[in-house]
């Protein structure tokens, strides 16, 4: 049974382009959370997608965007990049409601904006 | 800001020892879990404590909550080379998780 799995690994981008990470979550989950963790720091919410619409969002700018596709896999976009969105983006996986159940994460995709 | 913060940020300790990292909240919550990192990789999920729970063990973890004082630990016991990572605990809030800045441990074989 595959785990959650990301890709890309690695990406690099210049500002002002815009990025499309992928995420695929464990097997039987249904719902996908998307985070960014920056350097040194702890993994910070960007949003929570269930039965493909967005059900959460944390405190990111619209530039920030994504989707669930029905068999609950997950793309994050970013647009107008920015240096700032250099990071470890990280999704993760989970059964609904999310508060009662483990969430379990994907390796992640390392940004860099240059 | 962040809801859960871990103390210390940094702790070093001989293999063998034990290690506590605490966490601390600033609501109610359904929930609390802890996870690992190694070095940037992705998380791995250790434990998963409710609120109604006051002590939970997984192998040589032992987590305990007191939902009074908003805090959780987490203790390792007889910790060894590999357990060297960064610890967080993450809280829940209207279905969202709020991660600390973590603890960075170091075991020392």
């Amino acid at each position: 049974d595959a785990g959650v799995t990301q890709s890309p690994t690695h990406l690099i981008k210049t500002r002002g382009q815009q990025v499309t990470l992928r995420c695929s979550p464990k097997s039987g989950h249904d719902t996908v959370s998307w985070y960014q963790q920056a350097l040194g720091q702890g993994p910070q919410f960007i949003f929570q997608y269930y039965e493909e619409e967005e059900r959460q969002r944390g405190n990111f700018p619209d530039r920030f965007s994504g989707h669930q596709f029905p068999n609950y896999s997950s793309e994050l976009n970013v647009n107008a990049l920015l240096l700032g969105d250099s990071a470890l983006y990280l999704c993760a996986s989970s059964l609904t409601p999310v508060a009662y159940n483990e969430q379990f994460f994907g390796p992640g995709t390392r940004l860099t904006v240059l | 800001s962040q809801q859960g913060e871990e103390d210390p940020q940094a702790l070093s300790i001989q293999e063998g020892e034990n290690a506590t990292m605490n966490c601390s909240y600033k609501t109610s919550i359904n929930n609390l879990q802890w996870y690992r990192q190694n070095s940037g990789r992705g998380l791995v999920h250790l434990i998963l404590i409710r609120s109604n729970e006051r002590e939970k063990h997984s192998g040589r973890l032992r987590v305990t909550l007191d939902t009074s004082k908003k805090s959780s630990s987490l203790l390792i016991t007889a910790s060894r080379a590999a357990d060297t990572a960064s610890y967080f605990c993450a809280t829940d809030r209207s279905n969202q998780f709020y991660f600390g800045t973590g603890t960075s441990l170091t075991v020392i074989p």
